[in-house]
């Protein structure tokens, strides 16, 4: 059983286009987490929510918003895409906010845009 | 604000060999300090945590090292295998805004030839 799955593994769309990737986990966890690895490979936070809290990155474009429905899925919605948006998307999931529990990732979903 | 950087950015060894992967971070003030493996296309998979009081974790032939004071923390891979090929990230996990979100370094791309 995949632990955090996310989809579509890929997608590609047009500038100005309004898109959502999709997390679900299954581990019970309580804290979820989307990060962005840019064309270089370099791996950055962009949001950590429980049912608590949602801590956003500073430097996320407010284009880019998190949704809850419940505490298995964290789903990443994106408007106006622009061609920096192209990367890998990860989602991952921790219990307790990973203070001494390691974090879960997905496969990601790679997003590209014409 | 924290960074972290890991040395060597790829490195290739012979089968058998053992090898040591550098991660160093300019925060002390961390919870944890954790390595992941990242395979082509893939997610990251946890390999190791090592929590702010410890000085180090091993499973199987892998041995993280953590030394606050200096800010750093090594990778230690016994009689390496080509299937140990991948990309190794470290990341730290500090105190202040959310305690669960990591902060990544560059990885290490790691080929072991057969």
């Amino acid at each position: 059983d995949t632990a955090v799955s996310q989809t579509p593994k890929y997608l590609v769309t047009q500038m100005g286009n309004d898109k959502s990737i999709k997390c679900e986990q299954n581990l019970g966890h309580d804290t979820m987490y989307w990060y962005k690895q840019d064309s270089k490979k370099f791996l950055k936070i962009m949001f950590s929510y429980n049912n608590k809290e949602l801590i956003i990155n500073e430097t996320v474009p407010n284009r880019f918003s998190p949704k809850s429905p419940d505490k298995a899925h964290l789903n990443l919605h994106i408007n106006s895409l622009e061609l920096g948006d192209s990367a890998v998307y990860f989602c991952a999931s921790s219990q307790g906010g990973a203070v001494n529990q390691p974090q879960h990732f997905g496969d990601g979903t790679r997003l590209s845009i014409l | 604000k924290q960074e972290v950087t890991q040395i060597p950015a790829a490195l290739s060894v012979p089968e058998g060999e053992n090898l040591v992967l550098n991660c160093s971070f300019t925060d002390s003030a961390i919870y944890n300090l954790q390595w992941f493996r990242q395979d082509p296309g893939k997610g990251l998979t946890s390999l190791l945590l090592i929590q702010s009081s410890q000085r180090e974790q091993t499973s199987g032939r892998l041995n993280a090292s953590l030394d606050k004071s200096s800010g750093r923390s090594t990778l230690y891979i016994a009689a390496s295998q080509p299937g140990d090929s991948a990309t190794y990230l470290c990341a730290a996990s500090n105190y202040g805004g959310s305690q669960g979100n990591l902060i990544f370094g560059k990885g290490t791309k790691l080929s072991v030839k057969p």
